[in-house]
């Protein structure tokens, strides 16, 4: 069975500051791997994702992420965070042998990230 | 502008009651649509699969006769929480895909709490 684990309920960073916010995946196969963003009373918006290819991603609002297969790891990280990436930020991983079209995503417990002014 | 609609965002019901939760793709067709609940400081669960013309696929643990699934149109899903009771009270999100842009699209999500 796939998860995905985000180690961290909160992170907090001053803006300007580079941010890192952490998830580690465990699924059998190559997994399919994204980041969605919720801000208050909004759906969740996709930011990036990685299914292969470079291991940096990069997606948007200036997000990237890097993709490390021996860590099983896929955190996000931002140069320059700003206030208004203040949010909750999930990962999520798609294992691709799931079946025929099936996008059923597994989703970490989120993170939510505060930017401070 | 949102291309999936969940109404409402927010209900308040008394127990006992069946509350009706509905998605809508607005500019494309979704055969498939996703159901999650989503717990304070938790991870968001799939609670079943929707897709347009059959029945729909529960994820084990999730109860079919207390979480109704309905997909009779390609633009819309709705979830009946029945016979709701206070530990149903949670925030539900609906996606959807879009086959043509191979993209996954979420409501905006009910916050439901039972009385």
């Amino acid at each position: 069975a796939q998860s995905v684990a985000q180690p961290e309920d909160q992170v907090n960073v001053a803006e300007g500051n580079p941010l890192t916010v952490k998830c580690t995946y465990s699924v059998s196969g190559n997994p399919y791997l994204f980041w969605y963003v919720q801000y208050p009373n909004r759906g969740l918006q996709f930011l990036l994702k990685y299914i292969t290819g470079d291991n940096l991603v990069k997606g948007s609002y200036g997000f990237e992420a890097e993709f490390n297969k021996s860590q099983t790891s896929f955190h996000l990280k931002k140069p320059s965070a700003l206030v208004s990436d203040s949010a909750l930020y999930f990962c999520a991983v798609r294992d691709p042998y799931s079946g025929a079209g099936s996008y059923q995503l597994t989703f970490g417990k989120g993170t939510k990230l505060s930017v401070i002014p | 502008g949102a291309v999936v609609s969940q109404h409402p965002s927010r209900v308040i019901c008394k127990s006992g009651t069946s509350v009706k939760i509905e998605c809508r793709s607005l500019d494309f067709q979704a055969t498939t649509m996703f159901w999650y609940r989503q717990f304070p400081k938790q991870s968001l669960m799939l609670m079943a699969t929707s897709n347009e013309g059959s029945k729909a696929t529960y994820e084990q643990g999730v109860e079919k006769d207390k979480f109704l699934i309905n997909h009779a149109s390609l633009t819309l899903s709705t979830l009946t929480v029945t016979s709701a009771h206070p530990e149903d009270s949670s925030f539900y999100i609906c996606s959807a895909r879009d086959e043509g842009r191979e993209k996954l699209f979420f409501g905006s999500g009910t916050q439901l709490s039972v009385l």
